[in-house]
C-alpha cells in the first residue's frame, strides 16, 4: 500500500463548479497535511496546509482533514480554467519527512 | 529572495555516464529535500537533510545514486553511472520549522534528466 493514495484522474467540471478532489493516507501518526498545485513542466506550489481535524477556508479553496478515517479532501469552488493542473496531496509522516502522493489532474472546462 | 536555485535545467547524457544535479536553497531554511518525479510513480523523497546532515535516505534507489550537503547553502545529487531508467525531473525544495515557512516546501525549478 502506497502511504499516500489520490485517485489519478483526470477529473474533469465545467467552469462554475465545485472540484473535489481526495487523498487517503496509511501513517496514522501523520500530523500536518498539505496540497499542492502543479501547472504543466513547472514545480509544485503550496495552496493549503491543514493540521487539525476538520475544515479550512481560504478564498475558493476548502481543505477538509478526518484523522480517524486517515483522509484528506480539497474542494476547489467556482472553478476556473486556470485551476487546470494536477494537484498533489502532502503527508508530513513525522520528522519533517514529507510524503506526496501520485496527483489528481483536473480539467475545467470553459 | 532568489528562491532556490538548481542547475542545470535540463541534462542530456548516454548511459554510464556521470551525472551531478546542484541546488542552492533559500538562505535560512535548514531542511533540504530531493524528489524525483516521473509519470509512472509521481513525486518521489529520495533523500533529506537538516543542518546538512542526511537524516533519511531510505528513498535513494541504489547505490548508483549518493547525495551531500558540504554546506548550508549547496547540496548535489550524483547519479554514477547513469541508465535510461533514471530519466525523470529532479526537484530541490528547502524549508524550515519557522513560524512564516510552517513546514512549507519552496521547490527549484527542477533539472530534466534525459540519459540515452
Amino acid at each position: 500500500q502506497k502511504e499516500v493514495e489520490q485517485n489519478s484522474g483526470p477529473l474533469s467540471v465545467p467552469e462554475g463548479a465545485i472540484a473535489s478532489l481526495n487523498c487517503t493516507y496509511s501513517d496514522r501518526g501523520s500530523q500536518s497535511f498539505f496540497w499542492y498545485r502543479q501547472y504543466s513542466g513547472k514545480s509544485p506550489e503550496l495552496i493549503m496546509s491543514i493540521y487539525s481535524n476538520g475544515d479550512k477556508e481560504d478564498g475558493r479553496f476548502t481543505a477538509q482533514l478526518n484523522k480517524a478515517s486517515q483522509y484528506v479532501s480539497l474542494l476547489i469552488r467556482d472553478s476556473q480554467p486556470s485551476d487546470s493542473a494536477t494537484y498533489l496531496c502532502a503527508v508530513n509522516t513525522g520528522g519533517f519527512k514529507t510524503i506526496f502522493g501520485a496527483g489528481t489532474r483536473l480539467f475545467v472546462k470553459a | 529572495d532568489a528562491g532556490v536555485i538548481q542547475s542545470p535545467r535540463h541534462e542530456v547524457t548516454e548511459m554510464g555516464q556521470e551525472v551531478t544535479l546542484r541546488c542552492k536553497p533559500i538562505s535560512g531554511h535548514d531542511y533540504l529535500f530531493w524528489y524525483r518525479q516521473t509519470m509512472m510513480r509521481g513525486l518521489e523523497l529520495l533523500i533529506y537533510f537538516n543542518n546538512n546532515v542526511p537524516i533519511d535516505d531510505s528513498g535513494m534507489p541504489e547505490d548508483r545514486f549518493s547525495a551531500k550537503m558540504p554546506n548550508a547553502s549547496f547540496s548535489t545529487l550524483k547519479i554514477q553511472p547513469s541508465e535510461p531508467r533514471d530519466s525523470a525531473v529532479y526537484f530541490c525544495a528547502s524549508s524550515s520549522r519557522g513560524r512564516a515557512t510552517n513546514e512549507k516546501l519552496f521547490f527549484g525549478s527542477g533539472t530534466q534528466l534525459s540519459v540515452l
